[in-house]
């Protein structure tokens, strides 16, 4: 069974600092998904990477992929309160389906 | 372009009830899934439909059956609910498989309570 584990599951941070979001796993995944999603809504993809060691960067946020695609990470630099929400990673799977982490609860303090 | 659009938002039942969650999207994606989304648990897949005409169970499908009723529309019922099945339930859509790396547009959800 396929398993991603995401560290931290909490994060409560003050505005300006930065912050990394890990999301490992003992499998092999072909590309792996970064969404954000907030309260009262559904998640809303951030980013994909294919390769292994790429890296995306999307205004503050950088996104890697590990160079064996088996975890990456999410780093926020200089964060805002618009930051705030639950980041999920999501690892293709079988081929229809995506296995995904539990999920990290940012909270940005002004 | 409405994107995904789920009904209801919000629903109450008793246990022993049952129900059914519509789910549509106007994307022409090929590829639709049902989450239940628990605290700490992330997104569980229940079912989802590679394409129209074809439905797969995914990790937690007891309890539920689904209905690909035309490529736009995905269907899940609950039979008997149970307190278990208390979640917000997530429909999605993409337009191939996640394999291939593509994107899954969710709808915004359904917040059910089983008392």
């Amino acid at each position: 069974t396929q398993l991603l584990e995401q560290s931290p599951q909490f994060l409560s941070i003050q505005e300006g600092e930065n912050l990394t979001v890990y999301c490992n796993s003992s499998s092999v995944f072909s590309s792996l998904q970064w969404y954000r999603q907030e309260p009262g809504e559904g998640p809303v993809l951030l980013v994909t990477v294919v390769t292994g060691g790429e890296v995306k960067k999307l205004k503050r946020l950088t996104f890697q992929f590990g160079d064996a695609r088996k975890d990456s990470s999410l780093h926020i630099t200089a964060a805002q309160p618009g930051d705030t929400g639950l980041y999920l990673c999501a690892g293709a799977g079988s081929n229809y389906q995506l296995i995904w982490g539990a999920g990290t609860k940012l909270i940005i303090k002004p | 372009n409405a994107g995904v659009t789920q009904t209801p938002k919000f629903q109450v039942l008793k246990t022993g009830q049952s129900m059914t969650l519509q789910c549509a999207q106007d994307m022409n994606h090929n590829s639709m899934y049902w989450y239940r989304q628990d605290p700490g648990m992330g997104l569980r897949l229940i079912y989802y439909s590679a394409s129209e005409g074809t439905t797969d169970k995914g990790e937690v499908p007891n309890g539920y059956n689904v209905s690909r009723l035309n490529k736009r529309e995905f269907s899940l019922r609950l039979e008997s609910a149970a307190p278990s099945q208390t979640s917000v339930y997530f429909c999605a859509s993409s337009e191939a498989a996640a394999r291939a790396g593509y994107e899954q547009y969710f709808g915004p959800g359904t917040r059910l309570t089983v008392t």
